[in-house]
């Protein structure tokens, strides 16, 4: 089956300590993203990747590191959480040319 | 940057009845305009799309339209069903060498039984 894969789907973690957030896509695509899922602000982009080691930031990436060293795989890194961070996270991937198919989502909590 | 403006940010319909949800993009330079499903506990599926060379384009009881001069773009469900309950969100992009996939706030659907 097709599809975009997240893992955690749910995580809670103290301020500070560092986390990953692993994304893997079957589909061969080139494109991949993480966006961000707030209340009343809809979803924002972090950061995306046009293909391996090819990565660019998106509307929110502070606090925020990606990386692209395999097609299939781009984790979302969060080098000290903070309260802030708190959010439904949604990685996504696509080929040039289609829209995006999101993961099914991971819910963070910073406390 | 692109801005994309959606509404209504809630709509109520009765089952049966038709439903649009609009959407204004700012960047006349966008091309792509796709539009995503949310329902509940899960992650935004694309449901239809449209780009720039078509004015419309319908799947079944889904169509969108485009109107490039205007720079506004809208998802018409018609008879609608109770799964069509869910939030919907717009979105817009000009591609090129960069991703700004932009996504309006998104629109709570409520079919009404």
């Amino acid at each position: 089956e097709a599809q975009v894969t997240q893992n955690p789907r749910y995580l809670i973690t103290v301020t500070g300590k560092k986390l990953t957030v692993t994304c893997s896509q079957n589909m061969n695509h080139e494109y991949m993203s993480w966006y961000r899922q707030d209340p009343g602000l809809g979803l924002r982009q972090i950061y995306y990747s046009m293909n391996v080691e090819v990565t660019d930031k998106g509307d929110v990436p502070e606090g925020y590191k990606v990386s692209r060293k395999e097609k299939r795989n781009f984790p979302l890194i969060l080098e000290s959480p903070s309260p802030n961070q708190t959010s439904l996270y949604f990685c996504a991937s696509r080929r040039q040319g289609a829209g995006y198919t999101f993961g099914s989502g991971t819910r963070l909590t910073v406390v | 940057g692109e801005n994309v403006e959606q509404h209504p940010s809630t709509l109520s319909v009765q089952e049966g009845d038709s439903a649009v949800i609009k959407c204004t993009y700012s960047d006349s330079a966008s091309n792509y305009f796709p539009w995503y499903k949310q329902e509940l506990g899960k992650g935004p599926q694309l449901i239809i799309d449209i780009r720039s060379n078509v004015g419309e384009k319908k799947d079944q009881r889904i169509a969108v339209t485009l109107n490039k001069t205007a720079k506004h773009f809208s998802l018409h469900i018609t008879e609608t069903q109770p799964e069509d309950s869910a939030v919907y969100f717009c979105a817009a992009t000009s591609g090129g060498g960069a991703d700004g996939l932009t996504f309006g706030k998104g629109t709570h659907l409520i079919i009404q039984p």
